[in-house]
């Protein structure tokens, strides 16, 4: 049983570049967050997504943006990168139900921006 | 009142000894309290997990202790090893799917 994947593993962009960050979630999960882990930090929610849509949305500037497809993958897209922006990004998979609190992390792409 | 306090921000301790690491929240709403493991260049792995219904939550070497009143919760790593040297976060989130939100994490060094 394959879990959390993301691509790529490791990034360097440009001040003001755009980036496409990917995430297929763990065999029968539905659910996608992204999380934002600058060095030596916690990991900060981003955004979840469920059934396509976001669900719920940290305290991100709206040049974080996701799509979710219906095989449940999901994207993170950042646009206009700036140096503070570098960090490791982290998708976590869950399933949906009333129990459901349990998150699986990825191992994270690593971005870089110069 | 969303923040989850960890401390220590280091730890050593001798193999063979218990490492404690401890963390306090504000918001009474939180209903779930994981911590993850996390090695160098990798992502946070669940550890475990325990719910305010419960005071104390057991697996392997590893054990949550749980106090409602005080809303702090600890992680007690028995017998440590020098494998479990990495870093680990504790968590909060108040619902199923609901974001987590962290600690800012204990870089745990276990010595021979």
């Amino acid at each position: 049983d394959a879990g959390v994947t993301q691509s790529p593993t490791h990034l360097i962009k440009t001040r003001g570049q755009q980036v496409t960050l990917r995430c297929s979630p763990k065999s029968g999960h539905d659910t996608v967050s992204w999380y934002q882990q600058a060095l030596g930090q916690g990991p900060q929610f981003i955004f979840q997504y469920y059934e396509e849509e976001e669900r719920q949305r940290g305290n991100f500037p709206d040049r974080f943006s996701g799509h979710q497809f219906p095989n449940y993958s999901s994207e993170l897209n950042v646009n206009a990168l700036l140096l503070g922006d570098s960090a490791l990004y982290l998708c976590a998979s869950s399933p949906t139900g009333f129990e459901a609190y349990e998150q699986y992390f990825g191992p994270g792409t690593r971005l870089t921006v110069t | 009142q969303q923040q989850v306090k960890q401390s220590p921000q280091s730890l050593i301790v001798q193999k063979g000894g218990i490492s404690i690491i401890n963390c306090a929240y504000e918001n009474t709403a939180f209903d779930y309290f994981p911590w993850y493991q996390q090695f160098p260049g990798k992502g946070p792995a669940l550890l475990i997990a325990i719910r305010p219904d419960v005071s104390e939550k057991k697996e392997g070497r590893f054990t949550i202790s749980f106090n409602k009143s005080a809303k702090q919760f600890s992680l007690h790593i028995m017998d440590s090893q020098p494998g479990d040297s990495a870093t680990y976060f504790c968590a909060a989130s108040m619902l199923p799917n609901e974001k987590l939100t962290f600690g800012t994490g204990t870089r745990l060094t276990i010595i021979p």
